[in-house]
């Protein structure tokens, strides 16, 4: 079964400072997409950043950034000048090339940027 | 292109009634799948849906519940005879292809007397 872990429940960073969302998973799959949503107050679950297994090139979106380390099953998110509009709720998620037909998700971590 | 779409976005119930949540996917979109969020916890996948097919409804309970993606209209998620544990925010997602991003509605949040 595929498990995606959170170990961080809640963080805080100061305005205009860098973050990082910590993310392991589970797998025995070789080939898989990994993505990192962000669930502001209104609770609309918002795509952050995509993820494939197989690309060795870390995605980026602007501020946001990934380390992916296929080896060790790790995948955190970088959040550069965090700004006030990115308090929320992380989740990273987990979905298999083949086998179940979902997104598998983290129980989250509880972003607060401090103005 | 208008977004994934669910409504209404709050459903109060009383224990014994029904719930029907409805969710157009994005325009172009086929594959739509339903999750359930409890209070402080992440999505649970239910049940993912092609038109007219239910793919896998692995993580749906077995009684009470059924989900429907017909030729025409939007996805309705039906849970019968609500009780207090039905209460949660249920989302619905929909891509172009199975492994295509899945992009979110704003959910239904469901609440049970």
């Amino acid at each position: 079964a595929q498990t995606v872990t959170q170990s961080q429940p809640e963080m805080s960073v100061q305005e205009a400072e860098t973050v990082t969302l910590s993310c392991t998973y589970d797998t025995s799959e070789n080939n898989y997409y990994l993505f990192w949503y962000k669930q502001p107050p209104s609770r609309q679950m918002i795509l952050v950043i995509r993820q494939e297994a197989y690309k060795q090139q870390n995605a980026t979106e602007n501020r946001f950034s990934v380390n992916f380390q296929k080896a060790a099953k790790s995948f955190s998110l970088k959040i550069s000048d965090s700004q006030l509009g990115d308090t929320a709720m992380y989740f990273c998620a987990f979905m298999g090339q083949t086998g179940a037909n979902n997104l598998f998700f983290g129980t989250g971590t509880r972003l607060t940027v401090i103005p | 292109n208008a977004g994934v779409m669910q409504n209404p976005r709050h459903l109060v119930r009383r224990r014994g009634q029904e719930a029907r949540l409805r969710c157009s996917p994005m325009k172009g979109h086929s594959h739509v799948y339903w999750y359930r969020q409890l209070p402080e916890e992440g999505l649970k996948f239910m049940v993912y849906l092609q038109k007219e097919n239910i793919i896998d409804e692995s993580g749906m309970p077995k009684e009470r519940f059924s989900a429907e993606f017909p030729k025409e209209g939007p996805s309705i998620l039906r849970i019968q005879q609500v009780v207090r544990g039905d209460s949660a925010a249920y989302f619905c997602a929909s891509s172009q292809s199975r492994e295509d991003t899945q992009y979110f509605g704003p959910g239904t949040r469901l609440t049970v007397l």
